[in-house]
């Protein structure tokens, strides 16, 4: 069984521009999360998907941030314009439960500069 | 005050030493309780979660204290394929059925011959 993929793996951006992150969960799972690991910082949650609809997105860091998940399957994060502080680690994660092992992703490794 | 907290880290160990990590977390809702581990620029794993009555999983033993808040993990024997960060989960459940995970910062064990 394939795994949660996410593409790009690395991303290098200038501050301003736009950048587009894509989370592909494993087939079948109904529940979709981003987190995002800041440098020197824990692991934080941004959101929750259950199918395509948005269920908690209370971890969001502000309106230059904008996730859909258009038909319930893969999911794309934006960041627009991406800031310096936007830079770190995005890690995907998905569970067939609500209550189930979530399983992540590899993460994107976004680069703000 | 963060709400999981950890063992600030690194613990550097021989070969076949026994470590143990703690952690403390402060939503006493939370209800489920996990010790993930993360490899160097990887995604986190699931190790194990982490029941009331304690569990054990061959060198692994996780232990929780609700009424302290507090959840350990002890690693026997250790190996120098251990080495790695060992991030401390709950979940933060709320009403509607939202269930997002809350990381500790992670503590680094590196084991040496």
């Amino acid at each position: 069984e394939a795994g949660v993929t996410q593409f790009p793996s690395h991303s290098v951006i200038e501050k301003g521009q736009t950048v587009t992150l894509r989370c592909d969960p494993i087939s079948g799972h109904d529940n979709l999360y981003w987190y995002r690991r800041v440098m020197g910082k824990e692991i934080k949650f941004l959101l929750h998907f259950v199918k395509e609809s948005k269920q908690d997105e209370s971890g969001m860091p502000n309106n230059r941030f904008l996730a859909e998940r258009t038909g319930g399957t893969y999911s794309t994060l934006k960041v627009q314009p991406a800031e310096l502080e936007d830079s770190g680690v995005y890690f995907c994660a998905s569970s067939q439960d609500l209550w189930g092992e979530q399983y992540f992703g590899p993460g994107t490794r976004l680069t703000v500069t | 005050r963060k709400e999981v907290e950890q063992d600030p880290g690194p613990f550097n160990v021989p070969e076949g030493a026994t470590v143990a990590f703690n952690c403390t977390y402060s939503n006493s809702a939370s209800q489920s309780f996990f010790w993930y581990r993360q490899d160097c620029r990887k995604e986190p794993k699931l190790l194990m979660s982490v029941y009331s009555s304690g569990n054990e999983d061959g060198r692994f033993t996780a232990q929780l204290n609700r009424a302290s808040q507090y959840i350990s993990l002890l690693i026997r024997d250790s190996k120098l394929s251990d080495s790695a960060t060992y991030l401390c989960v709950v979940n933060n459940p709320m009403a509607g059925g939202y269930n997002k995970l809350i990381f500790g910062a992670g503590t680094r064990l590196a084991v040496h011959p």
